[in-house]
């Protein structure tokens, strides 16, 4: 597609719930980021993918968080047993492998954890 | 630590004034550094991208440098407006085979009229 696709844009969901967030990056791009955005505060790295790489898994906070990317393409981003501190909104960008192409970025989850 | 570290945190300035925010990292081997900006409820989007041999590129009401001896970067944003209000992403590149990037946690702007 044109651009960076993230579904759903909203979601409510009871506290202990698992959710699953997804990701459509650009065709062709083989990065893939994800990041969460709690009110007020910065971007907080989550997970990256790259090409047939294992993914750098650092900035997952718990093991109830895990992603993956099929096929080098679509990523989802799971979340087990979801707690009040997971509200945040996730945002997914993808970049191609040349250095001076930026990335671009979907427009994000935005997950309410009630 | 994280590699990329952004001042202030937060800054307010009034409407047609000017204001600088600053980029210091540690990321090596470097391949580029780019300001972002984030208004509140989109995705970032692209302002400037430097290279290693660039020291200064402009936006606009927006103008980046980079040192890259000192590892600094500052974004000055020039006779501000209340659209300015946003946050300001410092990402930096790492020169390798992955391209990794680093974000900084963001500057965030208050315009005021």
């Amino acid at each position: 597609g044109a651009g960076v696709s993230q579904s759903p844009s909203n979601k409510v969901t009871e506290k202990g719930k698992d959710v699953e967030l997804r990701c459509d990056p650009i065709s062709g791009h083989t990065a893939l980021y994800w990041y969460r955005q709690s009110l007020g505060q910065g971007l907080e790295f989550l997970i990256y993918f790259q090409g047939n790489s294992a993914p750098d898994k650092s900035g997952l906070p718990s093991d109830r968080f895990s992603a993956e990317r099929t096929g080098g393409s679509v990523s989802t981003l799971t979340i087990q047993r979801t707690q009040q501190e997971d509200s945040a909104v996730y945002l997914c960008a993808s970049s191609s492998d040349v250095a001076s192409h930026g990335y671009t970025f979907g427009s994000g989850t935005r997950l309410t954890v009630v | 630590k994280n590699q990329v570290e952004q001042s202030p945190q937060s800054l307010i300035i009034l409407e047609g004034k000017n204001c600088t925010l600053q980029c210091n990292y540690t990321v090596s081997p470097f391949s580029n550094l780019r300001w972002y900006k984030q208004d509140t409820g989109r995705g970032p989007v692209s302002l400037t991208i430097m290279t290693f041999s660039e020291n200064t590129k402009s936006n606009g009401r927006y103008t980046a440098t980079l040192d890259a001896d000192t590892k600094q970067s500052s974004l000055h944003i020039t006779a501000s407006q209340l659209s300015d209000s946003a946050s300001y992403i410092c990402v930096v590149r790492e020169n390798t085979g992955g391209f990794k990037t680093i974000f900084g946690a963001g500057t965030r702007l208050f315009v005021k009229a």
